[in-house]
């Protein structure tokens, strides 16, 4: 069964380093996500991309945060100078026709120190 | 505004009982929902949604419930397993194109 790969599983960040969140889509999708849920909390929408732009981003999503789909196969999340709160599990997602049939990968945990 | 709750943070049932889990929504626009279960240390898994046009809908052992009147949305589980053990949420998509998820409940299956 096809899936979303995120890598890595674990990254363990100083703060006001940039890192990199990587993810696979699942081939034929078209709609990329970001979310994120802090230990304990809800998942949280953070950006949503199709067609090679963003198409809605929550108030999360500010300047230090960034997208990119650098070729056809990845898509990755850039935090550019990270924060202690900025700590949490990141999930991407991919649909081929929307927000609706989302799958989501199994995430990457950020520890920012 | 956009806001998704849920009445009970953890629910625990013996093996073989069947499970309700309950949520409340409070954008009357809403026209899909979701149940999404997370396993530890994984993402969130599909598990089955319903339209607005809807009230029930079933799946293998799983039965979606929406009441647009009183927004509530629960999701039941027949014969809860040990590996129904996991944090069940629901979403619903708001806006162009995103999903917005409510706060999550354990649910706990003891043998």
């Amino acid at each position: 069964e096809p899936e979303v790969t995120q890598t890595p599983s674990h990254q363990v960040t100083q703060m006001g380093q940039e890192v990199i969140l990587r993810c696979v889509p699942i081939s034929n999708h078209l709609y990329f996500y970001w979310y994120r849920q802090i230990l304990g909390q809800k998942v949280e929408f953070l950006v949503s991309f199709y067609n090679n732009e963003i198409s809605e981003k929550s108030e999360i999503f500010d300047d230090q945060f960034s997208v990119e789909r650098p070729d056809g196969s990845n898509f990755t999340l850039k935090i550019r100078s990270t924060k202690l709160e900025d700590s949490a599990m990141y999930f991407c997602a991919s649909s081929e026709t929307g927000a609706e049939e989302a799958f989501f990968g199994q995430g990457t945990r950020l520890t920012v120190v | 505004g956009e806001n998704v709750g849920l009445h009970l943070p953890t629910l625990s049932v013996q093996e073989g009982d069947n499970s309700i889990i309950n949520c409340a929504y409070s954008n009357s626009a809403s026209d899909y929902f979701i149940w999404y279960k997370q396993e530890s240390g994984k993402g969130p898994q599909f598990i089955i949604d319903i339209r607005s046009n809807m009230d029930k809908r079933q799946g293998q052992r799983v039965t979606v419930l929406l009441n647009k009147t009183v927004k509530h949305l629960s999701l039941q589980i027949a014969a809860t397993q040990p590996g129904d053990s996991a944090v069940y949420f629901c979403a619903f998509t708001g806006g162009y194109n995103k999903l917005i998820f409510g706060a999550g409940t354990r649910l706990a299956v003891h043998p």
